[in-house]
């Protein structure tokens, strides 16, 4: 039980353009959903924490205008990256917590990341 | 704020222990997660301690003192596998979120 899926696994996309990943629970409904980001050799930064139907809670530094997530159901959360720069190139992760799974419900799952590079 | 600590790197040999520390100072806790974490992949749960004492899983186990801040991931009888990031996590049920250390990267040698 709790996977969690990520799509695309990388993208390769010219500056200026949008990117939109998606994550979702298959086997669990995640009440709250987690997007993190890591640069090479270094460690995961939450970047924000959404809940489904409500706001996003952005984590300082972080612009909400340019991340856009949505979590419209208990299990897909997007993501869209808007005019994307090279200096946004790097592994975005999702993570979901919920009910139901043998973890407990603080346990969060993460997805398999997707590779994002800005030319 | 929360400052988590843990090495940079630590080398072992196939078949030995090895021990990665991990000291935390935050203003509130609910409990330390343990994820590994190999090259260009997500980050897998291996363990996740709320009380004080020894927890064991197989080959792995992980130790919390919460009056000391205070963590360690024990890995046994260690596999070329096990070469990886160990990531220690603070939970903070207040904000709802993970903090996460820097991470160990554990090179395990034949």
């Amino acid at each position: 039980g709790a996977v969690v899926s990520q799509h695309p696994s990388w993208v390769i996309c010219k500056s200026g353009t949008s990117v939109k990943i998606e994550c979702r629970s298959l086997d669990f409904q995640a009440t709250t959903m987690f997007w993190y980001r890591q640069f090479p050799k270094q460690s995961l930064m939450l970047m924000a924490t959404s809940n489904e139907g409500s706001k996003a809670t952005y984590e300082q530094g972080v612009e909400k205008d340019k991340f856009l997530i949505n979590h419209a159901s208990l299990t897909l959360s997007t993501l869209t990256v808007t005019s994307a720069h090279p200096e946004d190139s790097s592994f975005y992760i999702c993570s979901a917590r919920g009910s139901g799974v043998g973890g407990g419900t603080d346990t969060q799952y993460f997805g398999p990341g997707t590779r994002l590079t800005v030319l | 704020g929360q400052n988590i600590d843990q090495p940079t790197e630590m080398t072992a040999t196939e078949g030995a222990i090895v021990q990665i520390n991990c000291t935390y100072q935050t203003s509130g806790f609910n409990g330390l997660f343990w994820y590994q974490q190999h090259a260009g992949e997500a980050p897998t749960f291996l363990s996740y301690n709320v009380l004080d004492g020894l927890e064991e899983k197989g080959r792995f186990s992980s130790f919390l003192s919460r009056s000391k801040g205070y963590s360690y991931l024990l890995l046994k009888e260690l596999q070329m596998k096990d070469s990886a990031s160990y990531l220690c996590a603070v939970y903070k049920a207040a904000g709802n979120k993970l903090t996460f250390g820097g991470g160990t990267r554990v090179l395990v040698k034949p």
